[in-house]
């Protein structure tokens, strides 16, 4: 079946640096894939919808140009957190809409703890 | 590894018959969440469970967390046309997020 990769699926960083998250759609082309954030024990929120070709469509409250999403290719979205400071902890969700089919498929998410 | 069992993976039911959904996690959850996907929309939460043998209700919808808390159902009595989409469970384990793939409800007239 259809598989989303998420890499890396965890990650530590130093406060300051940045972090880049790919999320790749394996065996399905994806015009349009999507951003969510989970805070522990909070439900998921959607971040931004990444569309191939053309600049991202951010959800309100969620800025821009600390989370710089690029949709390169019709199998690749990557999410980088700029700056990255300890509030930026949390667990990073990618899912991509197959182009033909209209489904949309999860991926495995990726931790992201920020010392 | 750690993983979350759903199913079935489809259900098909005529409008008005009951529809119930499992999560089997391989690990024990501190809690587990449950999401509804409509067709081309994002997930919606549902509901958070926490507490062993944990029972909530949501109108005609019911969610129970196992004793073990390695499994939770979600029962809907009666389906009507509204409730078709994908179900998801989320369950978190050791710091981490496992969820299941999703339960496609498909309800005809």
């Amino acid at each position: 079946g259809a598989v989303v990769s998420q890499h890396p699926s965890r990650v530590i960083c130093k406060s300051g640096t940045s972090v880049k998250i790919e999320c790749r759609s394996l065996d399905f082309q994806a015009t349009t894939m999507f951003w969510y954030r989970q805070f522990p024990k909070q439900s998921l929120m959607l971040m931004a919808t990444s569309n191939e070709g053309s600049k991202a469509t951010y959800e309100q409250g969620v800025e821009k140009d600390k989370f710089l999403i690029n949709h390169a290719s019709l199998t690749l979205s990557t999410l980088t957190v700029t700056s990255a400071h300890p509030e930026d902890s949390s667990f990073y969700i990618c899912s991509a809409r197959d182009s033909r089919l209209g489904t949309q498929y999860f991926g495995p998410g990726t931790r992201l703890l920020v010392l | 590894g750690q993983q979350v069992m759903q199913i079935p993976q489809y259900q098909h039911v005529q409008e008005g018959e009951d529809f119930t959904t499992y999560c089997n996690s391989s690990t024990t959850l501190s809690n587990i969440q449950w999401y509804k996907q409509r067709p081309g929309g994002h997930p919606v939460f549902l509901i958070q469970l926490v507490k062993s043998g944990e029972v909530k209700k949501q109108k005609r919808l019911t969610f129970q967390f196992g004793e073990a808390k390695k499994n939770s159902s979600l029962h809907i009595t009666a389906t009507q046309t509204t409730d078709v989409g994908t179900y998801f469970c989320w369950g978190g384990s050791q710091g981490n997020l496992i969820f299941g793939k999703g339960t496609k409800l498909s309800v005809k007239p």
